[in-house]
């Protein structure tokens, strides 16, 4: 069984600029997360999909952040403009459900450097 | 404001010695605890999930809970020089997961 995929891998940008990544979930797992972790912290969760519809995004700052999940399989995460502070790495995660007993699992993440 | 706590470490224990790990949380309404570990630089991986007070093991790992003291804590047994990494505790209630920030484990050989 395939894992979660993620691209790219790393990326390099100067603030100001715009970045998106990509996650494809493994197949069949319905909730797709899109977590921030910077370092030394644990993963700080941006926004959450049940399907193509959006459970969690309280902490997405929607200013600059926006995300997608259309035909409810793979995602998008967008960053315009990017801060210093935005660098970090990105976790794309899923999982069969999003109720109880919800193991998640992670893809590579997304190592973002803003300068 | 739901946390999840851990001792950031390091913990440092010596080849073939038990490591111990801990992790409290805040809401009382939470249902399923989970372990993670990640290497670093590399993404997280679940190692155990416990639903239920008591005990839980697999392999070298034992995981407990006691929902009543809303502690959850891992034990690594005969730990290895390959077991040091960063061991996230992640706590569901609902369909929100919360994770702490790690405690980082040194096995010495």
């Amino acid at each position: 069984e395939a894992g979660v995929a993620q691209s790219p891998r790393y990326k390099i940008i100067e603030k100001r600029q715009s970045v998106a990544f990509w996650c494809n979930p493994i197949s069949g797992h319905a909730t797709l997360y899109w977590y921030q972790q910077i370092l030394g912290q644990g993963p700080k969760l941006l926004i959450q999909f049940q399907n193509n519809g959006v459970v969690d995004d309280s902490q997405l700052p929607k200013d600059r952040f926006s995300a997608e999940r259309l035909k409810g399989v793979d995602s998008t995460l967008k960053i315009q403009p990017a801060k210093l502070e935005d660098s970090a790495v990105y976790l794309c995660a899923s999982s069969l459900g999003s109720h109880q007993r919800n193991e998640q699992f992670f893809g590579p993440g997304t190592r973002l450097t803003v300068l | 404001q739901k946390e999840v706590e851990q001792n950031s470490g390091p913990l440092s224990v010596p080849e073939g010695a038990i490591a111990s790990l801990n992790c409290t949380y805040s809401d009382r309404g939470s249902q399923s605890f989970f372990w993670y570990r990640q290497y670093s630089g590399k993404s997280p991986e679940l190692i155990m999930s416990i639903y239920s007070n008591g005990d839980k093991e697999d392999g070298r790992f034992t995981a407990q809970l006691n929902k009543a003291s809303q502690y959850v804590s891992l034990l690594i047994r005969d730990s290895q020089p390959s077991d040091s990494a960063t061991y996230l505790c992640a706590v569901q209630g609902g369909f929100k997961t919360i994770f702490g920030a790690g405690t980082r484990l040194f096995v010495k050989a």
